[in-house]
């Protein structure tokens, strides 16, 4: 069973551009979240996704989007990057109404 | 605001020992859950605890769910190098909220 695929692994970005991260959750799971991870932070929620419907959304400026297809399939945006952006960034896919998350590897994004 | 400590925040131990890694809130949780995670890859479920008081065995990791849901603990017995990781522990706190709390995490190493 393939698990959470998030491309690409790493990325590095100039100050002012905008990327985009993409996840593939294990099939059958609807739903799709996203973390930023930071050694100062730890890990901080973003934004979770259910069936192409934004859940619930973290406390990060509207820098930062998302969105998910009708395959479950999710990307996250940043737009106008800052040099404080840099981070892994962490999706995570679950069953409906079950406890436990399973991970993707991340993306680490490095921005110059 | 939601907040997981988690203490202690380093732990360097040799192989045999037995360790602690404690996670407090004053906040409940609908469930609490462990994950472990090695340098450059996403985090791994453990276990999820939902109810107060609740015990489980992992072989040689146990978990604990406070009574009042606003804690837990993790103990390994006979720490083996292989345990080395970042400890974190994470709480949901249920209905329509689909995002985990985290705590920053223990950096447990443990030395042949």
């Amino acid at each position: 069973k393939a698990g959470v695929t998030q491309t690409p692994r790493y990325l590095i970005k100039t100050r002012g551009q905008q990327v985009t991260l993409s996840c593939s959750p294990i099939s059958g799971h609807r739903s799709v979240s996203w973390y930023q991870q930071t050694p100062g932070q730890g890990l901080q929620f973003l934004f979770e996704y259910f069936s192409e419907t934004q859940r619930n959304k973290g406390n990060f400026p509207g820098r930062f989007s998302g969105r998910q297809f009708s395959n479950s399939r999710s990307e996250m945006n940043v737009s106008t990057l800052e040099l404080g952006d840099s981070a892994l960034y962490l999706c995570a896919s679950s069953i409906e109404d079950s406890y436990g998350y399973t991970f993707g590897s991340g993306t680490r994004l490095t921005v110059v | 605001t939601q907040l997981l400590e988690q203490s202690p925040q380093f732990l360097s131990i040799q192989e045999g020992e037995n360790l602690t890694v404690y996670c407090n809130s004053s906040s409940v949780f609908s469930s609490l859950q462990w994950y472990r995670q090695e340098p450059g890859e996403g985090p791994v479920l453990l276990v999820t605890v939902v109810t107060g008081g609740e015990v489980k065995k992992l072989k040689r990791l146990t978990f604990q769910f406070g009574d009042a849901r606003k804690d837990s603990s993790l103990h390994i017995t006979a720490a083996q190098p292989g345990d080395t990781g970042l400890y974190l522990c994470a709480g949901e706190s249920g209905g329509s909220n689909y995002k985990l709390t985290f705590g920053k995490g223990t950096l447990l190493t443990v030395n042949p």
